[in-house]
């Protein structure tokens, strides 16, 4: 099955500053790859995807870019605010269909600092 | 408004009892899925099911247990026979075939 590699475990940044999550992942026959916010006591929400046929998306201030040679993926979120502090996961499909839902990584703990 | 909604949010149980979550949705989503999160350990798929009367193991499968009578419900239950049943759990749901989950808010159990 898949397995899905996140780094760093915990990224503390300065506010305005920007921040990189990486993952890596081992099937080569995935073709999408969404990261997921989570805010402490709630459930994960999507935060941005791509797939497999792009190789950046962006959407304001965050961006995720795409590198299927080298099987890793990373999120990009510029100029931070308080309110990005939270613990976000990348993911790509267990199954290649993604029928057989999402393999996550270990999540990155990011903290804005004042 | 279209969502998922777990329950109870909260729950503690004694050692040696079963517990069931509850998992709600009509977002009219065709498939279910179960997460258990632990501190620094991500989400790991417990079971899941595409279709009603239909469901799979999925990584950590021992001591739970699921069904899917109607396409709306998906309840887990955590059996005595789970070690180590202290944990946050996740459930989600998607349309076949696009990957995206939609989670609900979590149920935390402690088992004392």
């Amino acid at each position: 099955g898949e397995n899905v590699e996140q780094h760093p475990s915990t990224l503390s940044v300065q506010e305005g500053d920007s921040a990189v999550i990486k993952c890596t992942y081992s099937d080569s026959a995935s073709n999408y790859f969404p990261w997921y916010k989570q805010e402490l006591g709630k459930g994960p929400q999507l935060i941005i995807d791509i797939r497999s046929n792009v190789g950046e998306k962006k959407d304001q201030r965050i961006a995720v870019t795409l590198n299927k040679t080298a099987k890793h993926f990373s999120l990009h979120i510029t100029e931070t605010q308080p309110e990005d502090s939270a613990v976000y996961f990348c993911a790509a499909p267990a199954g290649g269909g993604g029928a057989d839902g999402l393999t996550f990584g270990k999540g990155t703990h990011l903290i804005i600092q004042p | 408004d279209g969502g998922i909604t777990q329950s109870p949010k909260y729950l503690f149980r004694k050692e040696g009892q079963n517990v069931t979550l509850s998992c709600e949705q009509n977002l009219n989503h065709d498939a279910m899925y179960w997460y258990r999160q632990d501190p620094g350990q991500g989400l790991r798929l417990i079971y899941y099911s595409q279709i009603v009367n239909d469901f799979q193991k999925g990584d950590i499968a021992e001591g739970y247990s699921v069904s899917r009578e109607k396409k709306e419900s998906f309840p887990l239950t955590v059996t005595s026979a789970q070690k180590n049943p202290t944990a946050f759990y996740l459930c989600a749901s998607s349309w076949l075939g696009t990957g995206e989950l939609f989670f609900g808010e979590g149920s935390r159990l402690t088992v004392l």
